[in-house]
Protein backbone atom coordinates (compact mmCIF):
# COMPACT_ATOMS: atom_id res chain seq x y z
CA UNK A 1 0.00 0.00 0.00
CA UNK A 2 1.24 3.29 -0.95
CA UNK A 3 1.39 6.22 1.67
CA UNK A 4 2.06 9.70 1.28
CA UNK A 5 3.64 11.42 3.43
CA UNK A 6 3.28 15.89 3.44
CA UNK A 7 5.97 17.94 4.98
CA UNK A 8 6.34 20.41 6.78
CA UNK A 9 2.85 19.37 8.99
CA UNK A 10 2.68 23.15 9.51
CA UNK A 11 4.02 26.21 7.04
CA UNK A 12 4.45 29.35 8.76
CA UNK A 13 5.26 32.54 6.44
CA UNK A 14 3.86 35.60 5.63
CA UNK A 15 2.26 36.98 2.18
CA UNK A 16 4.46 37.77 -0.65
CA UNK A 17 7.02 34.97 0.61
CA UNK A 18 7.33 32.10 -1.79
CA UNK A 19 5.70 28.46 -0.02
CA UNK A 20 6.84 25.32 -0.62
CA UNK A 21 5.20 22.05 0.05
CA UNK A 22 6.52 18.62 -0.29
CA UNK A 23 4.80 15.39 -1.27
CA UNK A 24 6.31 12.00 -0.20
CA UNK A 25 5.07 9.02 -1.85
CA UNK A 26 6.54 5.68 -0.09
CA UNK A 27 7.23 3.66 -3.81
CA UNK A 28 7.46 5.17 -6.99
CA UNK A 29 4.25 6.52 -8.38
CA UNK A 30 2.72 8.01 -11.71
CA UNK A 31 2.84 11.74 -11.85
CA UNK A 32 -0.04 11.34 -14.39
CA UNK A 33 -2.29 10.52 -11.00
CA UNK A 34 -0.93 12.81 -8.47
CA UNK A 35 -3.31 15.61 -7.67
CA UNK A 36 -3.11 18.54 -5.21
CA UNK A 37 -5.87 20.40 -3.53
CA UNK A 38 -6.47 23.28 -1.03
CA UNK A 39 -8.92 23.55 1.80
CA UNK A 40 -9.93 26.26 3.94
CA UNK A 41 -12.24 25.98 6.97
CA UNK A 42 -15.84 24.43 6.69
CA UNK A 43 -15.45 24.32 2.87
CA UNK A 44 -14.90 21.75 0.75
CA UNK A 45 -11.62 20.56 -0.88
CA UNK A 46 -10.66 22.60 -3.97
CA UNK A 47 -8.89 20.95 -6.76
CA UNK A 48 -5.08 23.02 -7.45
CA UNK A 49 -2.94 20.75 -10.19
CA UNK A 50 -3.61 17.59 -11.58
CA UNK A 51 -0.69 15.08 -13.23
CA UNK A 52 1.68 16.77 -11.11
CA UNK A 53 1.92 19.76 -12.79
CA UNK A 54 -1.35 21.36 -14.69
CA UNK A 55 -3.35 23.84 -12.82
CA UNK A 56 -6.81 23.72 -12.46
CA UNK A 57 -9.35 25.39 -14.20
CA UNK A 58 -8.94 28.82 -12.84
CA UNK A 59 -6.15 28.04 -10.46
CA UNK A 60 -3.96 31.41 -10.29
CA UNK A 61 -0.47 30.61 -12.16
CA UNK A 62 1.22 31.52 -8.59
CA UNK A 63 0.38 27.92 -7.89
CA UNK A 64 2.98 25.49 -9.26
CA UNK A 65 3.44 21.63 -9.19
CA UNK A 66 6.50 19.92 -10.01
CA UNK A 67 8.15 16.30 -9.47
CA UNK A 68 8.34 12.75 -10.78
CA UNK A 69 8.83 9.09 -9.27
CA UNK A 70 8.59 9.74 -5.32
CA UNK A 71 9.38 13.02 -4.65
CA UNK A 72 6.57 16.10 -5.71
CA UNK A 73 6.32 19.55 -4.75
CA UNK A 74 3.93 22.35 -4.67
CA UNK A 75 4.61 26.01 -4.42
CA UNK A 76 2.77 29.27 -4.50
CA UNK A 77 5.55 31.95 -5.63
CA UNK A 78 4.00 34.47 -3.44
CA UNK A 79 1.85 34.19 -0.68
CA UNK A 80 -1.52 35.96 -1.19
CA UNK A 81 -4.00 36.05 2.04
CA UNK A 82 -6.60 33.92 0.69
CA UNK A 83 -3.81 31.07 0.31
CA UNK A 84 -3.38 30.24 3.80
CA UNK A 85 -5.21 26.95 4.04
CA UNK A 86 -4.15 23.13 4.61
CA UNK A 87 -2.99 21.62 1.07
CA UNK A 88 -3.36 18.25 0.17
CA UNK A 89 -1.53 15.61 -2.45
CA UNK A 90 -3.26 12.82 -3.41
CA UNK A 91 -2.47 9.59 -5.66
CA UNK A 92 -4.83 6.97 -7.65
CA UNK A 93 -2.86 3.77 -6.74
CA UNK A 94 -4.39 -0.07 -6.69
CA UNK A 95 -5.45 -0.85 -3.26
CA UNK A 96 -6.78 1.72 -1.62
CA UNK A 97 -7.61 3.06 -5.14
CA UNK A 98 -7.32 6.99 -4.07
CA UNK A 99 -4.71 8.15 -1.19
CA UNK A 100 -4.70 11.66 0.26
CA UNK A 101 -1.90 12.78 2.30
CA UNK A 102 -1.57 13.90 5.71
CA UNK A 103 -1.79 17.54 4.81
CA UNK A 104 0.21 20.65 5.30
CA UNK A 105 -0.88 23.33 7.15
CA UNK A 106 -0.23 26.40 5.68
CA UNK A 107 -0.12 29.40 8.63
CA UNK A 108 0.72 33.08 8.73
CA UNK A 109 3.29 34.23 10.49
CA UNK B 1 -22.76 25.37 -13.15
CA UNK B 2 -21.57 22.17 -12.16
CA UNK B 3 -23.08 21.35 -8.59
CA UNK B 4 -23.07 18.55 -6.07
CA UNK B 5 -25.58 18.87 -3.24
CA UNK B 6 -25.63 15.96 -0.38
CA UNK B 7 -28.35 15.74 2.27
CA UNK B 8 -28.86 12.83 4.51
CA UNK B 9 -26.56 13.77 7.44
CA UNK B 10 -27.18 13.28 10.77
CA UNK B 11 -26.76 12.19 14.29
CA UNK B 12 -27.11 8.28 14.36
CA UNK B 13 -26.49 5.72 17.50
CA UNK B 14 -24.28 3.49 17.05
CA UNK B 15 -24.71 0.16 14.95
CA UNK B 16 -27.56 2.29 13.01
CA UNK B 17 -27.85 3.03 9.39
CA UNK B 18 -28.00 6.24 7.73
CA UNK B 19 -28.18 6.72 3.74
CA UNK B 20 -26.46 9.57 1.96
CA UNK B 21 -27.94 11.52 -1.07
CA UNK B 22 -25.77 13.79 -3.24
CA UNK B 23 -27.76 15.08 -6.38
CA UNK B 24 -25.92 16.47 -9.10
CA UNK B 25 -26.79 19.67 -11.47
CA UNK B 26 -25.49 20.08 -14.95
CA UNK B 27 -23.78 16.71 -15.78
CA UNK B 28 -25.16 13.03 -15.76
CA UNK B 29 -24.17 11.41 -13.14
CA UNK B 30 -24.15 8.02 -15.00
CA UNK B 31 -21.94 9.02 -17.37
CA UNK B 32 -19.30 9.94 -14.89
CA UNK B 33 -17.32 8.31 -12.20
CA UNK B 34 -18.35 9.40 -8.91
CA UNK B 35 -16.85 9.06 -5.30
CA UNK B 36 -17.26 9.62 -1.62
CA UNK B 37 -14.43 11.25 0.59
CA UNK B 38 -14.96 11.57 4.23
CA UNK B 39 -13.21 13.95 6.66
CA UNK B 40 -13.20 13.18 10.73
CA UNK B 41 -13.33 16.04 12.95
CA UNK B 42 -9.89 17.95 12.97
CA UNK B 43 -8.38 14.86 10.78
CA UNK B 44 -7.47 14.46 7.06
CA UNK B 45 -9.03 13.22 3.80
CA UNK B 46 -10.41 9.56 3.21
CA UNK B 47 -11.35 8.01 0.40
CA UNK B 48 -14.62 5.95 0.95
CA UNK B 49 -16.23 4.53 -2.05
CA UNK B 50 -16.18 5.05 -6.04
CA UNK B 51 -18.48 4.24 -8.99
CA UNK B 52 -17.76 3.91 -12.28
CA UNK B 53 -19.62 4.93 -15.42
CA UNK B 54 -19.97 0.93 -16.46
CA UNK B 55 -21.10 0.01 -12.51
CA UNK B 56 -18.04 -1.11 -11.06
CA UNK B 57 -18.00 -0.59 -7.52
CA UNK B 58 -14.91 -0.41 -4.93
CA UNK B 59 -14.79 0.50 -1.02
CA UNK B 60 -11.73 1.42 1.14
CA UNK B 61 -11.28 -1.16 3.54
CA UNK B 62 -12.58 0.69 6.62
CA UNK B 63 -15.88 0.56 4.90
CA UNK B 64 -15.89 -2.47 2.98
CA UNK B 65 -18.89 -4.76 4.14
CA UNK B 66 -20.59 -1.96 5.80
CA UNK B 67 -21.66 0.79 3.32
CA UNK B 68 -22.54 0.53 -0.54
CA UNK B 69 -22.37 2.87 -2.71
CA UNK B 70 -25.19 3.64 -5.86
CA UNK B 71 -26.89 6.15 -8.49
CA UNK B 72 -30.59 6.68 -9.33
CA UNK B 73 -30.35 7.71 -13.23
CA UNK B 74 -33.64 9.08 -13.13
CA UNK B 75 -32.68 11.39 -10.06
CA UNK B 76 -29.09 12.18 -11.19
CA UNK B 77 -28.63 11.24 -7.88
CA UNK B 78 -25.58 8.98 -6.31
CA UNK B 79 -25.92 7.57 -2.58
CA UNK B 80 -24.14 5.97 -0.04
CA UNK B 81 -26.04 3.77 2.43
CA UNK B 82 -24.03 3.55 5.53
CA UNK B 83 -25.21 0.65 7.98
CA UNK B 84 -23.20 -0.83 10.82
CA UNK B 85 -22.37 2.25 12.03
CA UNK B 86 -19.23 3.17 14.64
CA UNK B 87 -17.78 5.92 16.15
CA UNK B 88 -15.06 6.01 14.13
CA UNK B 89 -17.67 6.54 10.84
CA UNK B 90 -18.21 10.40 12.30
CA UNK B 91 -16.87 12.60 9.68
CA UNK B 92 -18.60 15.24 7.01
CA UNK B 93 -18.57 13.20 4.07
CA UNK B 94 -18.41 14.51 0.35
CA UNK B 95 -19.44 13.71 -2.63
CA UNK B 96 -17.37 14.42 -5.23
CA UNK B 97 -16.83 13.79 -9.37
CA UNK B 98 -13.57 12.50 -10.56
CA UNK B 99 -11.71 12.79 -13.88
CA UNK B 100 -11.36 9.52 -15.57
CA UNK B 101 -7.91 10.68 -17.33
CA UNK B 102 -6.63 11.92 -13.91
CA UNK B 103 -8.28 10.05 -11.14
CA UNK B 104 -8.44 13.07 -9.03
CA UNK B 105 -11.67 14.89 -7.70
CA UNK B 106 -12.69 18.08 -9.87
CA UNK B 107 -15.97 19.00 -8.01
CA UNK B 108 -17.54 18.41 -4.89
CA UNK B 109 -20.44 19.14 -2.89
CA UNK B 110 -20.40 21.14 0.15
CA UNK B 111 -20.39 17.80 2.12
CA UNK B 112 -23.10 16.13 4.92
CA UNK B 113 -22.34 16.21 8.45
CA UNK B 114 -22.85 12.22 10.17
CA UNK B 115 -22.37 11.91 13.67
CA UNK B 116 -22.71 8.46 15.62
CA UNK B 117 -23.03 8.50 19.21
CA UNK B 118 -25.27 7.39 21.60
Amino acid sequence: EIVLTQSPGTLSLSPGERATLSCRASQSVSSNYLSWYQQKPGQAPRLLIYGASSRATGIPDRFSGSGSGTDFTLTISRLEPEDFAVYYCQQYSSSPLYIFGQGTKLEIK
Amino acid sequence: EVQLVESGGGLVQPGGSLRLSCEASEFIVSRNYMSWVRQAPGKGLEWVSVIYSGGSTFYADSVKGRFTISRDNSKNTLYLQMNSLGTEDTAMYYCARILPFAENFDYWGQGTSVTVSS
